[in-house]
């Protein structure tokens, strides 16, 4: 059982470059997450798409652009990379059928660095 | 809006002593409420949930967390700390719309022998 899949693993950006993360799940999940790490902040919610065709922001959005390109992937893009997108970057899927009662299953997480 | 706040960053304790974790929530709505722990350089995984069945609720490698309404919170207990323990430790509550988790600020767990 894949799960959650991210990729990539570590990626070392220059500001102003742009890059995109991938997540795949294959759990048959309707919503998906992107979220933050940081050191002493917890995990902060980037977007996240509830179901398939919908997207929303999260607590910290800005700078961010996300597609839930199928079910199975939802992709995050830093358009102009910022050294405070320095971070690890986490997806993670939810069946999505019990609101608020869902379980999150996460990646293993990206770990992007912006110079 | 709902939040989580976890009061401690790092909380260490013995091999085989109790382990308290603490989480505080805020909630315009009856809560759903959860543990996740993190081993390093891993994903997170859930320890336990809360969904209104029970107050005292049962996870994963003998911990528990108990609901108190009347205190806000949902404090993580083991009886007993192994080794093993020595993690991150996050609570989360389910967003208004019941669409996502917030997650709180998180614990980190040492356990020396």
């Amino acid at each position: 059982n894949a799960g959650v899949t991210q990729t990539p693993k570590f990626q070392v950006l220059k500001t102003g470059q742009s890059m995109t993360l991938q997540c795949a799940q294959d759990m048959n999940h309707n919503s998906m997450y992107w979220y933050r790490q940081d050191p002493g902040m917890g995990l902060r919610l980037i977007y996240y798409s509830a179901s398939e065709g919908t997207t929303d922001k999260g607590e910290v959005p800005n700078g961010y652009n996300v597609s839930r390109l199928n079910k199975r992937e939802f992709s995050l893009r830093l358009e102009s990379a910022a050294p405070s997108q320095t971070s690890v970057y986490f997806c993670a899927s939810s069946d999505g059928t019990v609101s608020g009662a869902n379980v999150l299953t996460f990646g293993a997480g990206s770990r992007l660095t912006v110079l | 809006a709902q939040s989580v706040t976890q009061l401690g960053s790092h909380v260490s304790v013995s091999e085989g002593a109790l382990v308290l974790l603490r989480c505080n929530y805020s909630s315009s709505v009856p809560p759903y409420l959860f543990w996740y722990v993190q081993y390093p350089n891993q994903g997170l995984q859930l320890l336990l949930k809360y969904t209104s069945a029970a107050t005292l609720v049962k996870g994963i490698n003998g911990f528990e967390a108990e609901f108190k309404k009347s205190e806000t919170s949902f404090h993580l207990t083991k009886p007993s700390a192994h080794m093993s323990d020595a993690a991150e430790y996050f609570c989360a509550v389910s967003n208004q719309a019941g669409t996502a988790l917030i997650f709180g600020k998180g614990t980190t767990l040492s356990v020396s022998s």
